[in-house]
């Protein structure tokens, strides 16, 4: 079956750094998105990484390993407005999404 | 820009009532679209996604249907809603391909049965 791995909580502090692992066992691979969902809203895309490495984007990265099958979003002068559940999610060989179940990210003063 | 509005954003349906949920896009043409439902603590499910009008496929079997009348609307409903049915909703589109690709989300409905 296809799986999405990713924390379902964390919390860390205002002004500090976070790092949100994902790892992904999938029907092959088309690159992997992250997204943030807002309590109450709806997603809105944050990153996508189909080569392995680092992708850099102000104060959010996103790494892949494709060989490892594994993803982390790093978070930079984490704000209170960084409070959000953070979405994990893959394309396949159908390139369809798969989706993993989210990290809520807590920030606190 | 392009734009996408989903409507109703809340309600409160007695079981066995039906559903309709609309979805339109704005400023593109020939989108994917979709429609995803997210219970609490899990991941988004998708339902249905299509390429084009009058394309539709079912990704989850169940007692909902969704049709594409126009090319940028796309319609979510029920004849009879369940208890299960309750979520928050989300319409999608993507730019048109056989790839789903970066997703633009409308603001969701809430669906609670009761």
């Amino acid at each position: 079956g296809q799986n999405i791995d990713q924390p379902t909580e964390m919390t860390a502090t205002e002004g500090a750094i976070v790092q949100i692992n994902c790892t992904y066992q999938t029907s092959g691979f088309n690159g992997l998105f992250w997204y943030q969902q807002h309590a109450g809203e709806a997603p809105t895309f944050l990153s996508y990484n189909v080569l392995d490495g680092l992708e850099e984007k102000g104060r959010f990265s996103s790494f892949l390993s494709r060989s490892k099958g594994y993803s982390y979003l790093l978070l930079k002068e984490l704000q209170m407005k960084d409070s959000a559940s953070y979405l994990c999610a893959v394309e396949d060989s159908n390139y369809q999404l798969i989706w993993g179940a989210g990290t809520k990210l807590i920030i606190k003063p | 820009s392009q734009t996408i509005h989903q409507w109703p954003a809340t309600l409160v349906q007695p079981v066995g009532s039906p559903l309709s949920l609309e979805c339109t896009v704005e400023g593109t043409s020939n989108p994917n679209l979709y429609w995803y439902r997210q219970a609490a603590g899990r991941g988004l499910q998708l339902l249905f996604y299509s390429v084009g009008i009058g394309q539709i496929s079912s990704e989850v079997p169940q007692n909902l249907s969704a049709s594409r009348p126009q090319d940028r609307q796309f319609i979510l409903s029920s004849k009879k809603l369940l208890l299960s049915d309750s979520g928050f909703y989300l319409c999608a589109w993507s730019v048109g391909g056989f790839d789903t690709g970066e997703l633009f989300f409308g603001e969701g409905s809430r669906l609670t049965v009761l």
